[in-house]
């Protein structure tokens, strides 16, 4: 148990659905980021928020929309998304250089 | 960006014994970390260690800042050690961790 919580654990969706994914840190901390992990690439950052204000766009394709409306949650809502977004999607929050990762959510695109 | 790259990609060993995992990066580091992901994918906190040594109980780690790497070092191996063990490393002024491919460790008993 790191402190930070994702929910759904698991997801699968179609082409055409809309669906969110959930992170909530107990931690205090200030900082917020999603990173995603497919099969065959290794973890990559997708977007950074410090103090609710997003601080990087990793180059991610518009149909995966981040949202921090506090220092504690953290969404990313997807929509029309491609089989080849399936992946395990994983938070992490820090209040300093040191991140903690969350469980993730293992998405399954149809 | 900066490179990270872990050796050896796999290891196989017995139970008992002694590994060392290492971790070449391209450029100076404010963060560096080392991370063990479970068979259910959750990433598990082994080591923040941008420089120095660290030891804890069976695992200990140390990083040569100057020479741009780091090593794992895993004693008297148990089966739940098995797992990916990940470094990743943050550059400077870069408030992202960047991954390295992992070394996938199976203990068998």
């Amino acid at each position: 148990e790191t402190g930070v919580t994702q929910t759904p654990r698991h997801l699968v969706m179609g082409m055409t659905n809309k669906k969110s994914l959930k992170c909530e840190q107990h931690l205090g901390h200030n900082a917020m980021y999603w990173y995603k992990q497919s099969a065959k690439k290794p973890l990559e950052l997708m977007f950074v928020y410090n103090f609710k204000e997003q601080t990087e766009n990793n180059s991610v394709p518009s149909r995966f929309s981040p949202e921090c409306p506090n220092s504690s949650h953290l969404f990313l809502h997807l929509h029309t998304l491609q089989p080849e977004d399936s992946a395990l999607y994983l938070c992490a929050s820090s209040i300093g250089l040191e991140q903690f990762f969350g469980p993730g959510t293992r998405l399954t695109v149809l | 960006g900066i490179q990270v790259e872990q050796s050896p990609p796999d290891l196989i060993l017995q139970e008992g014994a002694n590994s060392t995992l290492r971790c070449n990066f391209s450029d100076s580091v404010n963060n560096l970390q080392w991370f063990h992901q479970n068979p259910w994918g959750q990433l598990i906190n082994l080591f923040y260690i941008p420089s120095g040594t660290k030891q804890n109980g069976r695992l200990s780690a140390t990083t040569v800042a100057t020479e741009r790497y780091s090593l794992l070092y895993i004693s008297s191996s148990q089966t739940t050690d098995s797992g990916v063990y990940f470094c990743a490393v943050e550059g400077q002024g870069a408030q992202k961790l960047v991954f390295g491919q992992g070394t996938r460790l199976t203990i068998n008993p």
